[in-house]
This record gives C-alpha cells, structure tokens and sequence, in this order.
C-alpha cells in the first residue's frame, strides 16, 4: 500500500513568488491536512481538508490556501512569499476526519526555501 | 488551546541505555500519537495511543488519560534511534509538542 506523496520535495523561490504543493494521501483515506515546520515555531497546523472541503484552519495569513480534489489529493498553495514562508511543509491522510480522525500519517514533506 | 509538553527537551545516551520520553497534555484527548522524526524530515509513526499501553520491539508506550500524560520508552538503545522524538494529540488538528532531541553516542 503506498504512503503519502508529496511533491516536489525541494524547492527555492523567491520572495514575492508563488509556490503551489501537492499531497496525495494513502489510498482510501480522504482526510489530508497541512503542518508547517520551521526551527522557531515549531510544528503548526495549516489546514485539514475532507471530502473536497476545508473542515478546519490554522492561525496563518490569507496568504496560504488549500483545496481538495475528488480523488482526494490537496494541494496548497502561498502567495507573495516571504524570506520566513521558508519551511518544511508536511502533508498528513488520515481515513477519518474530526475529533476520531484515527492515525495519521505523514509524507515525506516539501521542503521550500525563499531567497 | 490545548498545550503540550514534552521533556526532557534534549538527552544523550550511550547505545545500550534504557529511555523514558514523557508528553503532558493540558486537556483530555481522543487522538494521542508518538512520531520519531527522520534525518530527511519525515515522521514517522511509533504508536497511535490515545490510552492504554503498547509494545513494539524495544518501544513501548503507555498513555493514562484521566492524568493527561503520555511516556514513550525506549530499551537497549541504538545509535540508529537518534533524532527527535515528538508527541501529538488531538482529533485531525494535531497540537505537537516541541519535541524530544536524543542522540545516542557509539
């Protein structure tokens, strides 16, 4: 059974740049949510989509959207990046969605780095 | 929100010494997971325990809910079992804590 993909792995931009990022989760499952990971603040929550919608949200800036397919693969996307957009961005799947989400798993994240 | 804590936040070990990694969480949960975070960033999975007690190999885990704490053990470590240990809870929104460094020296 395949894991969770995310592509690409590495990636460098420049600030005022966009970046769109894409997870496919293991199959069968159709919850995908998002997490940031930077040395300062640690691991965050970004958003969690299921069923092509955005159940629930993190505390970021407009700046940073999602979306969900019907064959549950998500993307997300930041725009007019900046020099601290630079982090690992990390995708889980999960069956479920909600309070009895069940395990998550986790991808091999998205590494992005703005000049 | 709910506030997780992990300790110790940093800890060396010579391979062959037992570990115990503690998480304490601020409200009660139904979702309790132990990631191990890979040189290349990835985590990966070492229990989904939102109560109870689990063993696989050398780790074992075990949650009490009602006191809002988690312990991860690791016996007879290795040097293979350096990197950061992180604890998560909650339902699909995890609240992660900020993690356990362990280095374990030859």
């Amino acid at each position: 059974k395949a894991g969770v993909t995310q592509t690409p792995r590495y990636l460098i931009k420049t600030r005022g740049q966009q970046v769109t990022l894409s997870c496919s989760p293991i199959s069968g499952h159709r919850s995908v949510s998002w997490y940031q990971q930077t040395p300062g603040q640690g691991l965050q929550f970004l958003f969690e989509y299921f069923s092509e919608t955005q159940r629930n949200k993190g505390n970021f800036p407009g700046r940073f959207s999602g979306r969900q397919f019907s064959n549950s693969r998500s993307e997300m996307n930041v725009s007019t990046l900046e020099l601290g957009d630079s982090a690992l961005y990390l995708c889980a799947s999960s069956p479920r969605a909600g309070a009895n989400t069940g395990e998550l798993f986790f991808g091999e994240g998205s590494r992005l780095t703005v000049l | 929100g709910i506030q997780v804590e992990q300790s110790p936040p940093d800890l060396i070990l010579q391979e062959g010494a037992n570990s115990t990694l503690r998480c304490n969480f601020s409200d009660s949960v139904n979702n309790l997971q132990w990631f191990h975070q890979n040189p290349w960033g990835q985590l990966i999975n070492l229990f989904y325990i939102p109560s109870g007690t689990k063993q696989n190999g050398r780790l074992s885990a075990t949650t009490v809910a009602t006191e809002r704490y988690s312990l991860l053990y690791i016996s007879s470590s290795q040097t293979t079992d350096s990197g950061v240990y992180f604890c998560a809870v909650s339902g699909s929104r995890l609240t992660f804590g900020e993690g356990t460094q362990l280095t374990v020296n030859p």
